[in-house]
This record gives C-alpha cells, sequence and structure tokens, in this order.
C-alpha cells in the first residue's frame, strides 16, 4: 500500500519548452501533495503545497508562472514546467499524504514517488 | 523554525560493521520524526518512524528511538550490508516537513 508514481521517470527536453510531470498516489486519496525539487547530493527543496480543489501554495523564492501545479482530484497532482530553461534540469518528486480515514495509511507521513529526472538542453 | 540537524557524509563502512547516523531536531511542538531512505536515482523510501516520545521505529533492522529530553532521532543498525548503501534523511513532521540535509552510505564488501 501506500504507492505513488510518477511519470516520466526520465524526460529531455529543448530550453523554451513546457513539460508536464504528474503525480498519482495509485492505492490510497491524498487531500495534500508535495513537489520537491533536489540537486545533485542534496536535501529535498520543497517548491509547493498542492491541495485537492485549490491553488498551491508556493514556497519563498519558487515562481508561480513558471512551475504550474495543478491538483484536480484526490489521486492526480501535475507539475508543469513552462518555458523551461537549463537551469530548471533537476530531479522532481513528488509526495502525497494520507486522507483521514484512508486505511491503513497514516495521515501524517509522506509517502514519495520514485522522482522524474529533468534534463533541460 | 523547525529544523533538522544530521551528521555529515559520507560515511564509509564496512559490511557487518555498526551504523549510527545522528540526527538531532528542533520544534516548538511535538513533532513527529521519520527516517527516510533514497537509493540511487530514485526517490525517498520511508524507512521507519516515531509518532511521539519514547517510541522506537523500527524497519529492516534500522532502529531509531524518540528522545524527547536529547531531542535526537539516531539511525542505528547493528550490521550493515552492501544493499544498506544509499543516502539517509532525516525528517520531522510538525506543521510541514523539515528534511535533513542527507547522509550518504556506502557500504563496503
Amino acid at each position: 500500500g501506500a504507492v505513488v508514481s510518477q511519470h516520466p521517470s526520465r524526460v529531455i527536453c529543448k530550453s523554451g519548452t513546457s513539460v508536464k510531470i504528474e503525480c498519482r498516489s495509485l492505492d490510497f486519496q491524498a487531500t495534500t501533495m508535495f513537489w520537491y525539487r533536489q540537486f545533485p547530493k542534496q536535501s529535498l527543496m520543497l517548491m509547493a503545497t498542492s491541495n485537492e480543489g485549490s491553488k498551491a501554495t508556493y514556497e519563498q523564492g519558487v515562481e508561480k508562472d513558471k512551475f504550474l501545479i495543478n491538483h484536480a482530484s484526490l489521486t492526480l497532482s501535475t507539475l508543469t514546467v513552462t518555458s523551461a530553461h537549463p537551469e530548471d534540469s533537476s530531479f522532481y518528486i513528488c509526495s502525497a499524504l494520507g486522507l483521514a480515514g484512508a486505511g491503513r495509511i497514516s495521515t501524517d507521513t509522506q509517502y514519495f514517488g520514485p522522482g522524474t529526472r529533468l534534463t533541460v538542453l | 523554525g523547525d529544523s533538522v540537524t544530521q551528521m555529515e557524509g559520507p560515511v564509509t563502512l564496512s559490511e557487518e560493521a555498526f551504523l549510527t547516523i545522528n540526527c538531532t531536531y528542533t520544534a516548538t511542538g511535538y513533532p513527529s520524526l521519520f527516517w527516510y531512505v533514497q537509493y540511487p536515482g530514485e526517490g525517498l523510501q520511508l524507512l521507519l518512524k516515531a509518532t511521539k516520545a519514547d517510541d522506537k521505529g523500527s524497519n529492516k533492522g534500522f532502529e531509531a528511538t524518540y528522545r524527547k529530553e536529547t531531542t535526537s532521532f539516531h539511525l542505528e543498525k547493528g550490521s550493515v550490508q552492501v544493499s544498506d548503501s544509499a543516502v539517509y534523511f532525516c525528517a520531522l513532521r510538525s506543521a510541514d516537513m523539515r528534511f535533513g540535509a542527507g547522509t550518504r552510505l556506502t557500504v563496503k564488501p
């Protein structure tokens, strides 16, 4: 249980294009999903918190218009990197927080996806 | 604000050696504490957690005890294996999630 998937796992794109990354909770509903960015050999940097049906909350320094987040359902959140540039190349990881009453899923534990490696040429 | 400090790596051990990765935290409330493991090229996997003082989390031979008096949650394993080579993150959850910087462990045969 508590499986979170991300798609794609790896993407290479040209500078100036937009890339969409999907994050799905496969066997539980998630009220809240998080998007992180991880640089090589560094810890995770929280980019934004996404609640189903409402606007995402972005961390300071994260451009809302560049990193568009949509949380359309209790099992899906998407991150779109718009007009990507080489400096956006990174490992993007999502996580999901279980919904209260979702059985064996712990509501105080974030369950992480496998990550998406974005390379912008 | 809340924060997590964990020992800097990298840590290199021989197989079957004893492992300790120190983690201390600062929090205003009563956070839940976590250890996550990240294998190369993958996302984070929950290794173990503890939600209140004196709780011990354990999984796959790893253990950590929530020590409120020392605000610590040190990760230990009695006998590491090559397959334990990964990056380990200590984290806390209070109002939000805070991660330590990560400690890279390499276990040599």
